[in-house]
């Protein structure tokens, strides 16, 4: 059974950092073509995919935020670290994390979702 | 930066055909993947790779794409049909992935 977990504050400050780790089981960040990406919500919003892991440590952002993003993996714990710097109100959303796979034309795509984590930006 | 076009809301009766639809201008070459996202919850994979169905998935759900525009469509859908449902691409070069605005299905 595939699940994971967002964990990290729920309440940060502008221009603080955000740490968010993604826990998960079920699957093995060591498997060929298996991921971890990071996908975010503002609140009545559409979602927006963020960054991914894969399992040969390669790492990809989207290119707005990629200055302030970083994606790293843990794979003996089985975790994936999101850090985003320099918080503003406007990155007010739940994050979540998802397992991602590889399409047979190597596009990545999301099969199984945590349940997500609403972090507020305010002062 | 690439754009996936939905319309905000679609609307049918329980029991009739609900076809939600995504524009994009990549869509001839690149696989469109569906979400539903009921309130409150995760998103949850209905369609990968244009027409496929995860096994969990029910069979009313279905998947199609021609040119530069991609359909899901439930069909006989019921009021616990009601969601968010979002498409997933990405252009021609693979360097924009991106969610569609999202359509609300309303089961009334």
């Amino acid at each position: 059974q595939v699940t994971l977990r967002e964990s990290g504050p729920a309440l940060v400050k502008p221009t603080q950092t955000l740490t968010l780790t993604c826990t998960f089981s079920g699957f093995s960040l060591t498997s060929s073509s298996m991921c971890v990406s990071w996908i975010r919500q503002p609140p009545g919003k559409a979602l927006e995919w963020l960054a991914l892991v894969d399992w040969d440590d390669d790492k990809f952002y989207t290119t707005s935020l990629k200055t302030r993003l970083t994606i790293s993996k843990d794979s003996a714990k089985n975790q994936v670290v999101l850090t985003m710097t320099n918080m503003d109100p406007l990155d007010t959303a739940t994050y979540y994390c998802a397992r991602t796979k590889y399409s047979p034309s190597w596009f990545p795509y999301f099969d199984y979702w945590g349940q997500g984590l609403l972090v507020t930006v305010s002062s | 930066s690439y754009e996936l076009t939905q319309p905000p809301s679609v609307s049918v009766s329980p029991g009739q055909t609900a076809r939600i639809t995504c524009s994009g201008d990549a869509l001839p070459k690149k696989y469109c993947y569906w979400y539903q996202q009921k309130s409150g919850q995760a998103p949850v994979l209905v369609i990968y790779e244009d027409s496929k169905r995860p096994s969990e998935i029910p069979e009313k759900f279905s998947g199609s794409s021609s040119g530069t525009v991609a359909t899901l469509t439930i069909s006989g859908a019921q009021v616990e049909d009601e969601a968010d449902y979002y498409c997933y691409s990405t252009d021609s070069s693979d360097n924009h992935r991106v969610f569609g605005g999202g359509t609300k299905l309303t089961v009334l």
